[in-house]
């Protein structure tokens, strides 16, 4: 069966540390895959979107990585503050989807402590 | 960036009522809307995919007479859900995308709908 999964429902880090959330993916074939930051009662937005023929984005303080071997991608979000508080997720959309649907994680939520 | 908005943010209603959430992109045109439902921490579920012109396409288990969607426009889509009972009261979030199918997808606000 096709599955995302998010390793760690929760991520607890302190203040200036790097948060490295994990995205795993099982019968899936991504043409890209996306994370976004989710805050409680507010819709998702979007962070970074990386394609099946790249290893590494990068975008101020984040950084994803995509291992089409491991079918594994990493974000990481390095000089921590606590405003990183959220649920990020990890969307993937398939490869032959002609309307760009995409499959969500579950999502980590990552708290930052001073 | 892309903007989405979604409108009402909440809605609080009784029993049997139909309620119409908007979902409107404003500063692109999305030839492709999505609209999701979310129960508390879970993943984000696909209701519908809808491109503008023609009828949506809805994910299995979701009732199309039951969760009506109307993409009339390239910046305008809306999903009514009819004759709503408690089981529906969710939180229903709309998603843009600028075509091509290469695009990111830009969320609404979300609409938390109660039925009492």
């Amino acid at each position: 069966s096709q599955k995302i999964e998010q390793n760690s429902e929760a991520l607890n880090i302190q203040e200036g540390k790097t948060a490295t959330l994990t995205c795993n993916y099982t019968n899936y074939s991504p043409a890209y895959l996306q994370w976004y930051r989710q805050d409680p009662g507010r819709g998702p937005v979007f962070l970074l979107l990386i394609r099946e023929n790249e290893k590494e984005k990068r975008k101020e303080r984040l950084k994803v990585t995509f291992d089409t071997t491991l079918k594994q991608s990493l974000f990481h979000i390095t000089a921590s503050q606590p405003a990183d508080s959220a649920t990020y997720l990890c969307a993937l959309r398939n490869r032959g989807s002609t309307l760009g649907r995409l499959y969500f994680g579950r999502g980590t939520q990552l708290t930052v402590w001073p | 960036g892309a903007v989405v908005s979604q409108h009402p943010s909440r809605v609080i209603c009784k029993s049997g009522t139909s309620v119409k959430i908007e979902c409107r992109s404003l500063d692109f045109q999305a030839t492709t809307m999505f609209w999701y439902r979310q129960f508390p921490k879970q993943s984000l579920m696909l209701m519908a995919t809808s491109n503008e012109g023609s009828k949506a396409t809805y994910e299995q288990g979701v009732e199309k007479d039951k969760f009506l969607i109307n993409h009339a426009s390239l910046t305008l889509s809306t999903l009514t859900v009819t004759s709503a009972h408690p089981e529906d009261s969710s939180f229903y979030i709309c998603s843009a995308s600028g075509g091509g199918g290469n695009q990111p997808q830009h969320f609404g606000d979300g609409t938390r709908l109660s039925i009492l």
